[in-house]
């Protein structure tokens, strides 16, 4: 089975610099690997995904993540973090199941953005 | 459209009582999912569905967790009879089967029980 591990379950960054969130996967078959991102009382909502092709994968709000097969990772970065930033953050891995396709996902990890 | 629609928002209930979670997916959808999320163990796929049949139920946790999805428009979540340890938040999430396609999740169901 397809599993993910995000390294770090808080992240605490200053307003302008790098943020940078880990995940690494398991899978047997070439993944298809997601970035969730959750703000307080809300649901999940996309910023990013990777199915085939480029392994530079851009999203939205200016994040941005890179498939490397090499290191079984998928780790989402923004140059520049902004205090809106702030919520939880979840990568995910889709596991083909019986008709359907389903996501598994890390533990998240909470950023945290410094005035 | 509207997206997920999950009901109710918020809902707390004594120990024992019957607890039932709703859900409307986004039109069109085929497969449809319930997950569960606590602090203690993050975002767990209790059961999910395709073409309104269930597919793989291993995650629900114990016989007192029941779905059912009698339509492609809507799908309950039921906890019967509800324990403490049931708290948390229960969210639907759809998606079209076929091409890789992410899940659209709904706003969540947040469950204390008292």
């Amino acid at each position: 089975a397809q599993s993910v591990t995000q390294l770090g379950s808080h992240v605490s960054v200053s307003e302008g610099a790098l943020v940078l969130l880990r995940c690494n996967y398991s899978s047997s078959v070439p993944p298809y690997l997601f970035w969730y991102v959750q703000y307080p009382n809300q649901g999940l909502q996309l910023l990013l995904k990777y199915t085939t092709g480029a392994t530079l994968v851009k999203g939205i709000n200016g994040f941005e993540a890179e498939f490397k097969k090499s290191e079984t990772s998928f780790h989402l970065t923004k140059p520049s973090a902004h205090m809106s930033d702030a919520a939880e953050y979840f990568c995910a891995v889709s596991e083909e199941g019986r008709g359907a396709q389903k996501l598994v996902f890390g533990q998240g990890t909470r950023l945290t953005i410094n005035p | 459209d509207a997206g997920v629609i999950q009901s109710p928002r918020h809902e707390v209930t004594e120990m024992g009582q019957e607890v039932t979670l709703r859900c409307k997916p986004i039109s069109g959808h085929n497969s449809l999912f319930w997950y569960r999320q606590t602090m203690m163990r993050g975002l767990e796929l209790l059961i999910y569905f395709n073409n309104n049949v269930p597919i793989d139920d291993s995650g629900m946790p114990e016989d007192r967790f029941s779905a059912k999805m009698p339509n492609a428009s809507f799908s309950t979540l039921k906890i019967q009879p509800s324990e403490p340890r049931d708290s948390a938040v229960y969210f639907c999430a759809s998606s079209l089967k076929g091409a890789v396609t992410e899940a659209f999740f709904g706003q969540g169901t947040r469950l204390t029980v008292v």
